[in-house]
C-alpha cells in the first residue's frame, strides 16, 4: 500500500450522522486526494489538496467536507447531506510534480445501517 | 474473449496465455500514463508507466504499448496467472499539473 494508510477498513453510519474516514501518508507527498468508488464502477474524485491548508473540490464534493492541517493526514468527512454514501473511499498522494505516480491506501468502506 | 458486463467490461483468458487489455485515453496533452490493477476490496496498486516520449516499456511480465496517434494504450500480461485476475485501470495526467484521469476500468478472469 505504498506508505499510505487509511483507517477504519470499515465504518457503519447511522442516519443524520457525520463520519470522518482518516488517510495517512509517510511517503513525504505534498499532494493527496479523496476517490469514491462504487461497485464496479470505476473511480471519482471527490477532493484533493496541493499543500497544506488549500484543497480544492472535485467531480463529486456535495456532502462531504476535507482539512488538510498536516502534510501527513487528509482527513474526509461524509456528512448527513451526502445521501447516498456507501461505497468505498480511496485516498492517495503523489508529489506535485507534472506526470507523477499516485499511490493509493487500502480504502475505507462505507456502509449505512 | 472480451465482453460486456454489467458494469464493467470484461477479459476471460486461459491461464498460461497472454492477455491484452486495452484502454483509450482521451486527452491529446497526456504526457504519462499509467496502469493500476485493483483486487476486490483493495486498493489500486500501480503495475507500470509510461511517457509520451517512449512507446513501449517492459516490466516483469508486463509491457505497455503507446500509440500517440489514435491515443490508445495497451496492457499485455504474459503467461498469465490465476493471481493477475482483478480489475485493471488505466490512467492519464492530462493538462493538469499532478491531477489524473482514470479509465473505467476492465475485469480479467484467469480460467485454470
Amino acid at each position: 500500500d505504498g506508505g499510505i494508510t487509511q483507517s477504519p477498513k470499515y465504518l457503519f453510519r447511522k442516519e443524520g450522522q457525520n463520519v470522518t474516514l482518516s488517510c495517512e501518508q509517510n511517503l513525504n507527498h505534498d499532494a493527496m486526494y479523496w476517490y469514491r468508488q462504487d461497485p464496479g464502477q470505476g473511480l471519482r474524485l471527490i477532493y484533493y489538496s496541493q499543500i497544506v491548508n488549500d484543497f480544492q473540490k472535485g467531480d463529486i464534493a456535495e456532502g462531504y467536507s476535507v482539512s488538510r492541517e498536516k502534510k501527513e493526514s487528509f482527513p474526509l468527512t461524509v456528512t448527513s447531506a451526502q445521501k447516498n454514501p456507501t461505497a468505498f473511499y480511496l485516498c492517495a498522494s503523489s508529489s506535485r510534480e507534472r506526470g507523477e505516480t499516485q499511490y493509493f491506501g487500502p480504502g475505507t468502506r462505507l456502509l449505512v445501517l | 474473449g472480451e465482453s460486456v458486463g454489467l458494469h464493467l467490461p470484461t477479459l476471460s483468458v486461459q491461464e498460461g496465455d497472454n492477455s491484452i487489455i486495452n484502454c483509450a485515453y482521451s486527452n491529446s496533452a497526456s504526457d504519462y500514463f499509467i496502469w493500476y490493477k485493483q483486487e476486490s476490496g483493495k486498493g489500486p496498486q500501480f503495475i507500470i508507466d509510461i511517457r509520451s516520449n517512449m512507446d513501449k516499456r517492459q516490466g516483469q511480465r508486463v509491457t505497455v504499448l503507446l500509440n500517440k496517434t489514435v491515443k490508445h494504450l495497451s496492457l499485455q500480461i504474459a503467461a498469465t496467472q490465476p493471481g493477475d485476475s482483478a480489475v485493471y485501470f488505466c490512467a492519464e495526467n492530462g493538462d493538469s499539473s499532478y491531477k489524473l484521469i482514470f479509465g473505467s476500468g476492465t475485469r480479467l478472469l484467469v480460467r485454470p
